[in-house]
């Protein structure tokens, strides 16, 4: 079954240091997300991303942050001066878009420690 | 701004007891529901879902939750939990039609002893 893929699985980082955390989200999917969950918290809707071009973004998605789909098959999560409350583990998810209910397929996550 | 509850952090139960988890959302509009389900050491997966028909649901593992849009509430049960079961449970809700952001529950951890 195709499953959404994220690298790394862990990345630990110096405060101020840019990460770039990548998906590959399910081949013929296309709608992308990411999401994130600070330890303890509830998972938290970052950025939505549809036909090269973001959908949506919460008030946490900053000029910090961006997104991109560099070639077919990744999409990118770049933050730009990691802060220690960007800690936390970040999910990529993708949906095909054939109907309002279509599922999200998450991927295992990212652990982000910022030190 | 729309938000989800659940009202169980921790949830600890004996094989074969029954389980059912709270969840209540805020949107008055038409929703679409899911209950996501995270093994230990895995990522999210989907247990089931509602976005129309019938509001008694059916997912995987003998999982089932009921839709009551009166109450606003979208509730999982299952009639005999295992000891595989111990997870946690996410609920969570797309506002119909606005692009599929799902917004979620702080989830329940279910632990089943043996």
């Amino acid at each position: 079954e195709p499953e959404v893929t994220q690298t790394p699985s862990h990345q630990v980082t110096q405060m101020g240091q840019e990460v770039i955390l990548r998906c590959v989200p399910i081949s013929n999917h296309l709608y992308f997300y990411w999401y994130r969950q600070i330890l303890g918290q509830k998972v938290e809707f970052l950025v939505s991303f549809y036909n090269n071009e973001i959908s949506e973004k919460s008030e946490i998605f900053d000029d910090q942050f961006s997104v991109e789909r560099p070639d077919g098959s990744n999409f990118t999560l770049k933050i730009r001066s990691t802060k220690l409350e960007d800690s936390a583990m970040y999910f990529c998810a993708s949906r095909l878009v054939t109907e309002p209910g279509d599922t999200q397929y998450f991927g295992p996550g990212t652990r982000l420690t910022v030190l | 701004a729309q938000s989800v509850s659940q009202h169980n952090h921790h949830v600890i139960l004996s094989e074969a007891a029954s389980l059912e988890l709270g969840c209540n959302y805020s949107y008055g509009g038409t929703v679409n529901l899911f209950w996501y389900v995270q093994y230990p050491g895995q990522h999210l997966q989907l247990l089931l879902k509602y976005f129309s028909g019938d509001p008694l649901v059916k997912g995987i593992k003998g999982f089932e939750a009921e839709f009551i849009k009166s109450k606003f509430s979208f509730n999982l049960r299952k009639p005999s939990v295992q000891w595989s079961d111990t997870a946690e449970y996410f609920c969570a809700v797309n506002i119909y039609n606005q692009g599929g952001k799902l917004i979620f529950g702080q989830g329940t951890e279910l632990s089943v002893k043996p």
